[in-house]
């Protein structure tokens, strides 16, 4: 069982706007930046959002982040073919003292 | 650029002990810490602990008592040894360079599988 929760699955047409959710507590998102990765089976995951809404280098602007709470939300608007892939929330938790992760989202580009 | 590539046997057998080695490329391990991440076949990704490249560490407290992480800096390279393995550690080891205050992993090698079976 993931610290973090996510959906499982989510979906959505080339074009369209697609969010994917995190769930967290008062230990974690609540108090604590969130860090979201991508990750295609089979390469290196990829830094997709650090700091809750920060872009790293090379990262389009289409993706997103934001926090509310003790839930964090990635949002990724023009949907590419390209952007089928795992992604993964992630946060320090201040009472097990360790980075945690969510279970990840399967995102089909249909 | 800065890559990681991890290396070590991809089959261990139950009861002994897993050793991996991230190569860092393209840079210097100096002033990051240096983290390994494994994600079990059909599962998410599980950190297991880092390493400040002057020795410091810190682990997952579910991995703690099994787990030592270590860095040569003269060689650009950290290590995993995670001992007593059950199949339940079998995985795909990644390392990864942590950067920040906020614990983002920036730079991730490419993974390698890992078997635990007799």
């Amino acid at each position: 069982q993931s610290v973090l929760t996510q959906p499982p699955s989510a979906s959505g047409t080339p074009g369209q706007r697609v969010t994917i959710s995190c769930s967290g507590g008062s230990s974690n998102i609540g108090s604590n930046a969130v860090n979201w990765y991508q990750h295609i089976p089979g390469t290196a995951p990829k830094l997709l959002i650090y700091s809750t809404n920060q872009w790293p280098s090379g990262v389009p602007d289409r993706f997103s982040g934001s926090k509310s709470g003790t839930s964090a939300s990635l949002a990724i608007s023009g949907l590419q073919s390209e952007d089928e892939a795992d992604y993964y929330c992630a946060a320090w938790d201040d009472s097990l003292n360790s980075p945690v992760f969510g279970g990840g989202t399967k995102l089909t580009v249909l | 650029q800065v890559q990681l590539q991890e290396s070590g046997p991809g089959l261990v057998k139950p009861s002994e002990t897993l050793s991996l080695t991230c190569t860092v490329s393209g840079g210097s391990i100096s002033s990051y810490y240096w983290s390994w991440i494994r994600q079990p076949p059909g599962k998410g990704l599980e950190w297991i602990g880092y390493i400040y490249y002057r020795g410091s560490t810190n682990y997952n407290p579910s991995l703690k008592s099994r787990v030592t992480i270590s860095v040569d800096t003269s060689k650009n390279q950290f290590s995993l040894k995670l001992n007593s393995v059950t199949t339940a550690d079998a995985a795909v080891y990644y390392c990864a360079r942590r950067v920040g205050a906020n614990d983002a992993f920036d730079i991730w090698g490419q993974g390698t599988m890992v078997t635990v079976s007799s």
